[in-house]
């Protein structure tokens, strides 16, 4: 199993504002992915974090507003730009390990309130 | 395209009661399928999964899951429920390689003493 950090664990943030999310993997994994979960709802993908190259963004994200940085195999970046109300939600890191019928793991997730 | 459906938001069951929480799913080829527990302000916690082999899996905490293929279910049983399992349940697919979860709406489950 991985053990997952995510920092900050909680923050609250003012309109206009950007907020990184560092997320920690206590060993090397082979994929990292970040989740968004608003407020009463189920975890939706952002993106795929892949290692030495751009990230993969699922439908209706964007780079511009969710920028994410995975520079080597333990450690990924998620960036909220410009936040609005609506960013308002708690921000989960994921990875699988080396093998292709693993679960994931996730972290603690990053709880994000913008007024 | 994969989607995961569990039709119900909320199920109450009283304590040490059996307890089943429902979960469809569609996938193309053959599906990887999960269970998650999160309790309040906390993460998600791996529960069991089912890759291929026995229908019957088992996991954390004494639940186990039932894979059925025919009507493409994966209902989470619990032959006796605890008032420590309340929390929200999500069940999640995925297709083979190093692919994302998909996950279901998730289920709160209330186990009342």
């Amino acid at each position: 199993s991985a053990v997952i950090s995510q920092k900050p664990s909680r923050d609250i943030c003012q309109r206009g504002t950007s907020l990184t999310i560092q997320c920690q993997v206590d060993s090397q994994v082979t994929m990292m992915f970040w989740y968004r979960q608003q407020p009463g709802q189920s975890l939706t993908l952002i993106a795929t974090a892949n290692q030495g190259s751009e990230a993969t963004y699922e439908s209706g994200f964007v780079i511009d507003k969710f920028p994410i940085s995975r520079p080597n195999l333990t450690f990924s970046t998620l960036t909220v730009s410009n936040m609005s109300p609506e960013d308002s939600s708690i921000y989960l890191c994921s990875a699988a390990g080396t093998g292709n019928t693993g679960e994931l793991f996730f972290g603690e997730g990053s709880r994000l309130t913008v007024l | 395209a994969q989607s995961v459906a569990q039709p119900e938001d909320q199920v109450n069951v009283a304590e040490g009661n059996p307890l089943t929480v429902k979960c469809t799913y569609s996938v193309s080829g053959n599906p990887y399928l999960f269970w998650y527990v999160q309790y309040p302000n906390r993460g998600l916690q791996f529960l069991l999964k089912y890759i291929t082999g026995d229908n019957l899996v088992k996991g954390s905490y004494g639940f186990e899951a039932e894979f059925n293929k025919s009507q493409t279910s994966f209902h989470l049983k619990k032959p006796s429920a605890l008032v420590s399992d309340s929390a929200l349940y999500f069940c999640a697919v995925r297709r083979s390689g190093n692919t994302p979860l998909v996950f279901g709406k998730g289920t709160r489950l209330s186990v009342i003493a």
